[in-house]
């Protein structure tokens, strides 16, 4: 079965600083990797995925994530944070291929300071 | 708009009682599925549909129960057998059960008092 570890629950970073959150997996198999994004009180809306192909991904929002399978992580950065970016993000993972269960990770919050 | 619509936005119910949460997308989409969320455990699955007129348990379905009869609805309900009800509920869907994205609603706070 599959895992995700998201190593801090908490980051706080000035405005315009670069940010990076982290994300670490195990599987025995392919992957699918996703980061979302939750903004209080609402639903988690999708930044970024990777499926296969290119292992750097550009996603909404000015947001990137890395895959990098010999370390099984997909860190997710951003040159430079904005107030807006205030928010909760979490990694995902499901094994490629047919149905698979995503797994969640426990979120990061990423707090940005003026 | 298509989207993922949950209502209400917030319930209260006394312990004891059967609550029905909203779920209804009109993306047009196969696969549906129900998380709880708590601070601190992230996303939680309790239920999921693959298709009209079948489900699935997750991976907490104990107190709770669903039905898929219309493509568009997936009602869950939180049932006076959960023992720990208070939490966030968040909606999803996908285009299918093996399309890994998917698309969450606004989600619904429960609180039982």
């Amino acid at each position: 079965a599959q895992s995700v570890t998201q190593l801090d629950s908490q980051v706080p970073v000035f405005e315009e600083a670069p940010v990076e959150l982290r994300c670490n997996y195990s599987s025995s198999v392919s992957v699918y990797l996703f980061w979302y994004v939750q903004y209080p009180n609402q639903g988690l809306q999708l930044l970024l995925k990777y499926l296969s192909g290119s292992t750097l991904v550009k996603g909404i929002n000015g947001f990137e994530a890395e895959f990098n399978k010999s370390q099984t992580s997909f860190h997710l950065r951003k040159p430079s944070v904005h107030i807006s970016d205030t928010a909760e993000y979490f990694c995902a993972v499901s094994d490629a291929g047919g149905y698979q269960k995503v797994t969640f990770g426990t979120g990061t919050k990423l707090q940005v300071i003026p | 708009d298509g989207g993922i619509t949950q209502s209400p936005k917030y319930l209260f119910r006394k312990e004891g009682q059967n609550v029905t949460l909203s779920c209804e997308q009109n993306l047009n989409h196969d696969a549906m599925y129900w998380y709880r969320q708590d601070p601190g455990q992230g996303l939680r699955l309790i239920y999921y549909s693959q298709i009209v007129n079948d489900f699935q348990k997750g991976d907490i379905a104990e107190g709770y129960s669903v039905s898929r009869e219309k493509k568009e609805s997936f009602p869950l309900t939180v049932t006076s057998a959960q023992k720990n009800p208070t939490a966030f509920y968040l909606c999803a869907s996908s285009i299918s059960a093996d399309h890994n994205e998917q698309f969450f609603g606004p989600g619904t706070r429960l609180t039982v008092l």
